[in-house]
């Protein structure tokens, strides 16, 4: 089974703060996404990156940044957060092709004081 | 670009009753269609999928949805629902050729009680 994992669940931080989230998949996958979703809007790609050290922006990037150094690992980075960024955020990865099955993490639900 | 839009926000239903969740796409290229579920306190998992071949696809947990190229449609549809069922379910599209992103629906609370 494919697993994909999140650093946590839940995490609240204060408004200026560096926030990391770590997303880890274990099937070797080459695509890997960052995605944000709010209530009334679905599921907005953040960034996306399709081998490491690649990345490429999604439909919001903007007040985030991305690292991909290992393949299995994608890093999601809000280098000041805001109270706007209060939200979930899903991680994803799947193989290399559109007919590809996405496979999630849990998500983790950041509040931004 | 991809558009995908549910035209639901959420159904309420009776348990063991018929459901159909609705979908409709706008794309100037031909798509792949999906269709994910999100349970409580979960992250996605797929539903279905649409590639090519025959239009009406099967998929987990008895539902199944039918591709309509002519009104750009993808509705997912399941006989009877159970409590279990209660979820949100999200429709997407993807080009099927060159290189892109999955484009999502804003999703559909389908809501099941006893």
């Amino acid at each position: 089974d494919v697993k994909v994992t999140q650093s946590s669940r839940y995490l609240v931080k204060r408004t200026g703060e560096k926030v990391f989230l770590e997303c880890v998949q274990d099937m070797d996958h080459e695509n890997m996404f960052w995605y944000r979703q709010d209530p009334g809007l679905g599921l907005r790609l953040i960034y996306f990156s399709y081998d490491v050290k690649m990345k490429e922006k999604g439909d919001i990037p903007e007040g985030y940044s991305v690292s991909r150094e290992k393949k299995e690992r994608f890093s999601l980075i809000l280098e000041s957060a805001s109270t706007n960024q209060t939200s979930m955020y899903l991680c994803a990865s799947n193989l290399l092709g559109a007919t590809d099955t996405q496979y999630f993490g849990p998500g983790t639900r950041l509040t931004v004081l | 670009a991809q558009s995908v839009t549910q035209l639901d926000s959420q159904v309420p239903v009776f348990e063991e009753a018929p459901v159909e969740l609705r979908c409709n796409y706008s794309s100037s290229v031909s798509v792949y269609l999906f269709w994910y579920v999100q349970y409580p306190n979960q992250g996605l998992q797929l539903l279905l999928k649409y590639l090519s071949g025959s239009t009406l696809v099967k998929g987990i947990n008895g539902f199944e949805a039918e591709f309509n190229k002519s009104q750009t449609s993808f509705h997912l549809r399941k006989p009877s629902v159970h409590i279990s069922d209660t979820a949100e379910y999200f429709c997407a599209v993807i080009p099927n050729s060159g290189y892109s992103t999955l484009t999502f629906g804003k999703g559909t609370m389908l809501l099941v009680s006893p």
